[in-house]
């Protein structure tokens, strides 16, 4: 079946503006997660929803970051006043059901979006 | 100290070795263990998940150390196409997300 799409895959933009990442999940899954990825380095957890639940967002770097996800589809991650060090690969992912807590569940990646702030 | 740590490498191995690594975790309370496969400029692919017994696929097995509070991946007869960066996921206690090392990096010679 189709895997988790994200758009655009590249996206250029000047310091100071805003921008928007699309993220669309695995059908069926119920959770579905965040993740920055700066070059050379690991996955820095950003934000996770769990069907209709308020999100986990305590890996937002700062205020200009924000997510919002319409009940289990997609998702859109805002950049506000980009900086230059926002410049990464932002990666979507998705889980069968992430909401039983003390347990995880395997995730599946999206491509990515990769953010170049100039 | 991190939560997940992981020998960066690189690993340079000849085509055939066997190679092994490791990935130690400071959360005692993790549930859940993963690892994934990551190739250049890619997403990270799920390449298996660790089970409390270890568990084995083809080449590879991975097991879990509660006790030392590491996982480990080893991949037998390894291929060119086996040239990665390989990390560890652990997920669990009051955590939903996965929480990443930073990745093995593998390169497989002829």
């Amino acid at each position: 079946g189709a895997g988790v799409s994200q758009s655009p895959s590249n996206k250029v933009t000047e310091k100071g503006k805003d921008v928007e990442l699309r993220c669309d999940p695995i059908s069926g899954h119920t959770a579905l997660y965040w993740y920055r990825q700066r070059l050379g380095q690991g996955l820095e957890f950003l934000i996770y929803f769990q069907g209709n639940s308020a999100p986990d967002k305590s890996g937002l770097p700062s205020d200009r970051f924000s997510a919002e996800r319409t009940g289990e589809s997609v998702s859109t991650l805002t950049i506000q006043r980009t900086q230059q060090e926002d410049s990464a690969v932002y990666l979507c992912a998705s889980s069968a059901n992430g909401g039983i807590q003390g347990q995880g569940y395997e995730q599946y990646f999206g491509p990515g979006t990769r953010l170049t702030v100039t | 100290r991190k939560e997940v740590e992981q020998d960066p490498g690189p690993f340079n191995v000849p085509e055939g070795a066997t190679v092994a690594f490791n990935c130690t975790y400071s959360n005692s309370a993790s549930q859940s263990f993963f690892w994934y496969r990551q190739d250049c400029r890619k997403e990270p692919k799920l390449l298996m998940s660790v089970y409390s017994s270890g568990n084995e696929d083809g080449r590879f097995t991975a097991q879990l150390n509660r006790a030392s509070q590491y996982i480990s991946l080893l991949i037998r007869d390894s291929k060119l196409s086996d040239s990665a960066t390989y990390l560890c996921g652990l997920g669990g206690g009051s955590a939903r997300q996965l929480t990443f090392g930073s990745g093995t990096q593998l390169t497989v010679l002829p």
